[in-house]
């Protein structure tokens, strides 16, 4: 198994550019997750679908944040308009449908708005 | 709503030495405790769980955690660190009911010194 696959390991981009992130979770997992890691605010839980269906977004930051997932192996993250603020590491991880089942990240996506 | 607290943001100890890196969680109902590893540049990586039975759990790199439930802990332990050891360790917690949203610790980064 490839594990949890995340494009592009870096995006630099400038402020006011829409960025999109992606996240192919392992096969047959039923749960899929965006964190967002940052030195002040740690790990953070932007989102997460069940079987492709937004469960929770109460961790999406604002409007400019949105997340898609149209099917089980694919889901995106986009920020539209991006912001100096927006800079972090954006991980994905998916999980079994089973209560206790651990996470398993992908290395994540290093983004930097200049 | 549950939250977990992670006193310590880095421990410095010695190759060879013990260490104890603590953990202590908020929850109204019962919970799944979890440790996750970070090294440098890659996603969190599962090192061991707390779903039930023992309160004692082992990872197969000679980590253990010990739930105590009366002082709603978990704190992870190694009876002689490695340079090898050396990362970020988060403690997590989630609901034993239908909920699968991780929460987590802000970490604790170890550094093994020779």
């Amino acid at each position: 198994d490839a594990g949890v696959i995340q494009s592009p390991r870096h995006e630099v981009t400038e402020m006011g550019q829409e960025v999109t992130l992606r996240c192919k979770p392992i096969s047959g997992h039923d749960y899929l997750f965006w964190y967002r890691q940052t030195m002040m605010r740690g790990l953070e839980l932007l989102i997460y679908f069940n079987n492709n269906v937004p469960i929770d977004d109460s961790g999406m930051p604002e409007d400019r944040f949105s997340a898609k997932m149209p099917n089980a192996s694919f889901s995106t993250l986009k920020i539209q308009p991006s912001e100096p603020r927006d800079s972090a590491v954006y991980f994905c991880a998916s999980s079994l449908d089973r209560g206790g089942s651990p996470l398993h990240f992908g290395n994540g996506t290093r983004l930097t708005v200049t | 709503a549950q939250s977990v607290t992670q006193l310590d943001s880095q421990v410095p100890v010695f190759e060879e030495a013990p260490v104890e890196l603590r953990c202590n969680y908020s929850s109204s109902v019962s919970v799944y405790l979890f440790w996750y590893v970070q090294y440098p540049n890659q996603g969190l990586q599962l090192l061991l769980k707390y779903l039930s039975g023992s309160t004692l759990v082992e990872s197969i790199n000679g980590f253990e955690a010990e739930f105590n439930k009366s002082q709603t802990s978990f704190h992870l332990r190694k009876p002689s660190v490695h340079i090898s050891d050396t990362a970020e360790y988060f403690c997590a917690v989630t609901r034993m009911d239908s909920s699968y949203k991780l929460i987590f610790g802000s970490g604790t980064r170890l550094l093994v010194r020779p």
